[in-house]
């Protein structure tokens, strides 16, 4: 039973327009939610964090908007540049848990010049 | 900066040989963690760590074991490798005061081939 989905495998956008991924999840005991960047052959490298008393976080080009009532959040890149192109994980913790991450498969993001 | 290594980055081996996994963290966390990670999957918890002397399982069943005899080593091994244990390896580190923690940082992976 997978309880953090990434519906789409690929995502494909033009450089300085935005980026949209999302995430959605089953488990209602998450209450932090994660966003991962990845390169081949690399870790993943910690993106920007929202918890669950908050609808809203930004760093920069990054923003992470959470619907709790939905079960969905999503990540906006904007502008979207060229190295942007990776995989973007969502992950989603749960303090009942030990705040151990849960993964979603990924969304490859290619930002074309 | 994140200071979580692993080694090998990438290993090449026969079936049936014993292999360890080395991961290490410079930046004092308690929490550690071993990911395996198949291309286009998600990355699944196969074992963690809270602390020194302490392990578990994770969510994905895996044949590896660990151990956590100094807060910043925590080493994987799997016995007997078989081509099913070919994979993606990712080491993670948590422990930072602000946000519970929860963050992970995590190492650059060791890239199994068994064959």
């Amino acid at each position: 039973d997978q309880q953090v989905k990434q519906n789409s495998p690929s995502l494909s956008v033009q450089e300085g327009r935005i980026s949209i991924l999302n995430c959605d999840y089953t488990n209602s005991m998450f209450d932090y939610f994660l966003w991962y960047k990845k390169y081949p052959a690399e870790g993943p490298t910690f993106l920007i964090s929202i918890s669950s008393i908050k609808d809203k976080n930004e760093d920069g080009r990054f923003t992470v908007f959470l619907n709790k009532s939905a079960k969905h959040l999503s990540l906006h890149i904007v502008p979207s540049q060229p190295g942007d192109s990776a995989v973007y994980f969502c992950a989603a913790s749960a303090e009942t848990s030990g705040s151990r991450l849960t993964f979603g498969e990924g969304t490859q993001l290619t930002v074309n010049p | 900066e994140a200071d979580i290594y692993q080694t090998p980055r990438y290993l090449v081996i026969g079936t049936g040989k014993k292999i360890t996994l080395e991961c290490s963290q410079t930046m004092g966390h308690d929490k550690m963690y071993w990911y395996q990670q198949d291309p286009g999957m998600e990355l699944h918890l196969i074992h963690y760590s809270y602390g020194v002397n302490s392990t578990e399982k994770g969510d994905l069943s895996s044949e590896s074991t660990v151990s956590r005899i100094r807060t910043e080593h925590f080493p994987l091994t799997l016995e007997s490798a078989r081509p099913s244990h070919t994979s993606q390896y990712l080491c993670a580190s948590s422990g930072g005061i602000g946000n519970r923690g929860t963050e992970a940082f995590f190492g650059q992976g060791t890239r199994l081939t068994v064959v």
